[in-house]
């Protein structure tokens, strides 16, 4: 979706790095989420936030971290204790809690 | 605990003809659900929804049916096209539960010419 971009589109991460995925929004969206998909799997809800300065833990919060600071931007951060990194990432957005998600893109990370 | 299960990893239909999607629930408390369509590398995009005071939705080609005594779901594509081809996700939500929207493996879906 255009009022989502994701960046970068493929990212490769060296052994104990740090590594922080973007997400960038014009929708005017309150809600941000970021998924992570495997193949042959589902998506799985890493972390969410509903308004500004405020997020919480999905299924899969370990090893990552994120930030909400403004309102159109969702940060993801994948730390070296995530030790199995390597999948596609998504974000999505939404108006509010009872709407349906809108999703950018993707980035896939891999390990070098 | 696969709360979302979509038992067939795949299915192949002929062009022209219906492509039925089952999905399964086990949460009693979801009461909202979707279809997202996702081709590779690129992220899913909505198709349709429905609400569990329903239990039917249509939008042109595409239907959903609910049948909450039975936790089950279907999406009803008349007629498929080659370019339906895609992976489908059902996902499903339960309001007033912090929003979060649990999705199933995924059923990819070939249209053959």
């Amino acid at each position: 979706d255009g009022g989502i971009t994701q960046s970068p589109k493929y990212l490769f991460r060296k052994e104990g790095q740090n590594v922080t995925l973007s997400c960038e929004q014009n929708l005017n969206h309150d809600a941000m989420y970021w998924y992570r998909q495997d193949p042959g799997q589902g998506l799985r809800l890493i972390y969410y936030s509903q308004i500004v300065n405020d997020f919480q833990k999905g299924d899969i919060a370990e090893g990552y971290s994120v930030s909400r600071e403004k309102k159109e931007s969702f940060p993801l951060t994948v730390t070296s204790a995530q030790k199995n990194p390597t999948a596609f990432y998504l974000c999505a957005t939404s108006p509010n809690r009872d709407e349906k998600l809108f999703f950018g893109s993707g980035t896939q990370l891999s390990v070098l | 605990d696969q709360q979302v299960k979509q038992n067939s990893p795949s299915l192949s239909v002929q062009e022209g003809r219906i492509s039925i999607l089952n999905c399964d629930y086990t949460n009693s408390m979801f009461d909202y659900f979707l279809w997202y369509k996702k081709y590779p590398a690129e992220g899913p995009t909505f198709l349709i929804s429905i609400s569990s005071i329903k239990d039917k939705n249509e939008d042109g080609r595409f239907t959903v049916f609910l049948n909450k005594s039975a936790k089950h779901l279907s999406l009803h594509i008349v007629p498929s096209q080659p370019g339906d081809s895609a992976v489908y996700f059902c996902a499903a939500s339960a309001r007033g539960s912090n929003y979060k929207l649990t999705f199933g493996k995924g059923t990819l879906l070939t249209v053959n010419p």
